[in-house]
C-alpha cells in the first residue's frame, strides 16, 4: 500500500484533457509544496514533468500542468496526445520519516 | 549531459548481498543529495534510501533499514547501495535519481534489475 493515493488507471481520446489526482494528509501533501509528478513509458526510467506543485521543467510541454488543492496534488494533462500513454507517479516531500513519499502510479491510456 | 548509469544487478539467493554502483558524470556530484528509488515487477515506484552531499546523512525506507547502506566518493562520482540479508520481496529494478530540490529528482538512470530467488 502506497503512502499517497492515485487511481490505478485514467483514460482519455485525443484533443481531450485528463486529470489524475494524488492524495495525502496534512502531513506531506497538505503541509509542502514539494510535489513532483514523473511519467514513465514501458520499460524506461522515471522522468521528472513537474516538480514544486506546478512547475515544468524545460523541454516539458505545457500540455501538462500541476495544482494543488488541501491535502491533494492534480496533474492535468490538456491535449491529450499517443505518445502521453504511460505511468504516472506523484511525489511528496514528508515532514518525517521516510521523508519520501510515492503514490501507485497512475495508467493513461489513450484512447 | 547528466548522465547516470546504474551497475551490480543480478541474480541473487536469499540472504545474499550485492553491491550496486551509479556512476554519474555531467554535473556537480559532490553539490547534490542523491537517491535510490526501486520498482518492484508491475508495481509503482517505493523510496530506498537518500544520502546528503558529503555524505555524513542518511536515511533508509523502514523496509530496508539495517540491511541496506548507502554510501557515495565525491572524488570518483560514484553512488552506492550495499545490499545485505536480501529477501525476495526486494526483488525490483533499482534506480539512482539525482535529487534537485527537497526530495524532487530531476535526473534518474535506467536502473539496474536486481533478483533475489533461490
Amino acid at each position: 500500500q502506497s503512502a499517497l493515493t492515485q487511481p490505478r488507471s485514467v483514460s482519455g481520446s485525443p484533443g481531450q484533457s485528463v486529470t489524475i489526482s494524488c492524495t495525502g494528509t496534512s502531513s506531506d501533501i497538505g503541509r509542502y509544496n514539494y510535489i513532483s509528478w514523473y511519467q514513465q513509458h514501458p520499460g524506461k526510467a522515471p522522468t521528472l514533468i513537474i516538480s514544486d506543485v506546478n512547475r515544468r521543467p524545460s523541454g516539458v510541454p505545457d500540455r501538462f500542468s500541476g495544482s494543488k488543492s488541501g491535502n491533494t496534488a492534480s496533474l492535468t494533462i490538456s491535449g491529450l496526445q499517443a505518445e502521453d500513454e504511460a505511468d504516472y507517479h506523484c511525489c511528496s516531500c514528508a515532514g518525517t520519516h521516510p521523508f519520501v513519499l510515492f503514490g501507485g502510479g497512475t495508467r493513461l491510456t489513450v484512447l | 549531459e547528466v548522465q547516470l548509469v546504474e551497475s551490480g544487478g543480478g541474480l541473487v539467493q536469499p540472504g545474499g548481498s550485492l553491491r550496486l554502483s551509479c556512476a554519474v558524470s555531467g554535473f556537480t556530484f559532490r553539490s547534490h543529495w542523491m537517491h535510490w528509488v526501486r520498482q518492484a515487477p508491475g508495481e509503482g515506484l517505493m523510496w530506498v534510501s537518500r544520502i546528503d552531499i558529503d555524505g555524513r546523512s542518511t536515511d533508509y525506507a523502514d523496509s530496508v533499514k539495517g540491511r541496506f547502506t548507502i554510501s557515495r566518493d565525491n572524488d570518483k562520482n560514484m553512488l552506492y547501495l550495499q545490499m545485505n540479508s536480501l529477501r525476495a520481496e526486494d526483488t525490483a529494478v533499482y534506480y539512482c535519481a539525482r535529487d534537485y530540490s527537497w526530495n524532487q529528482a530531476d535526473y534518474w538512470g535506467q536502473g539496474t534489475l536486481v533478483i533475489v530467488s533461490s
